[in-house]
């Protein structure tokens, strides 16, 4: 079967930085997307990985090894409106989104 | 301003009872999705078009149905047959469908479905 693994929650600092991991078993590999989701409102899109290494976009990074089925999002200088869920997808050969369950990441001043 | 519509945001539902939820776009976009998010789960494809009046079914479409009429609209009906229909909805757009990788979804901002 095709399953994506997150953790379910983090807690982290303010101004800090995070790392949200993400490993995939997927039946083939087309491109894998971060998106934020604060509670109650619509996913927005964040990243998309396709190669392996890094991909940087201000505060926010992410980072793709295809071998391991493995990518983390990195923030850095967190805020407290960073306060959300991040859900992992992966493309599949089908071209069907497989997604997480999604990581909540808890701010602390 | 461009964007996906999603109505209502709260809907109750009686036993028995068929309910339909709203999404319409203005990003002239080809295709269109309902998904179900339930906690501790990630989201679940219900259908999906990728032209007007053609619609496929997703990985949980039993008790649900759609219709394409217009581009920019795309309402799910939760009908009684839906045992479990407790959960928030997310309509979703994108250019596409399939024939690109990289192609993003735009969500709406949801709809959160209850039984009374």
């Amino acid at each position: 079967g095709q399953n994506i693994d997150q953790p379910t929650e983090m807690t982290a600092t303010e101004g800090a930085i995070v790392q949200i991991n993400c490993t995939y078993q997927t039946s083939g590999f087309n491109g894998l997307f971060w998106y934020q989701q604060h509670a109650g409102e619509a996913p927005t899109f964040l990243s998309y990985n396709v190669l392996d290494g890094l991909e940087e976009k201000g505060r926010f990074s992410s980072f793709l090894s295809r071998s391991k089925g493995y990518s983390y999002l990195l923030l850095k200088e967190l805020q407290m409106k960073d306060s959300a869920s991040y859900l992992c997808a992966v493309r599949d050969s089908n071209y069907q989104l497989i997604w997480g369950a999604g990581t909540k990441l808890i701010i602390k001043p | 301003d461009g964007g996906i519509t999603q109505s209502p945001k709260y809907l109750f539902r009686k036993e028995g009872q068929n309910v339909t939820l709203s999404c319409e776009q203005n990003l002239n976009h080809d295709a269109m999705y309902w998904y179900r998010q339930d906690p501790g789960q990630g989201l679940r494809l219900i259908y999906y078009s990728q032209i007007v009046n053609d619609f496929q079914k997703g990985d949980i479409a039993e008790g649900y149905s759609v219709s394409r009429e217009k581009k920019e609209s795309f309402p799910l009906t939760v009908t009684s047959a839906q045992k479990n229909p407790t959960a928030f909805y997310l309509c979703a757009s994108s250019i596409i469908q399939g024939s690109s990788t990289n192609e993003k979804l735009f969500f709406g901002s949801g709809t959160q479905l209850s039984v009374l």
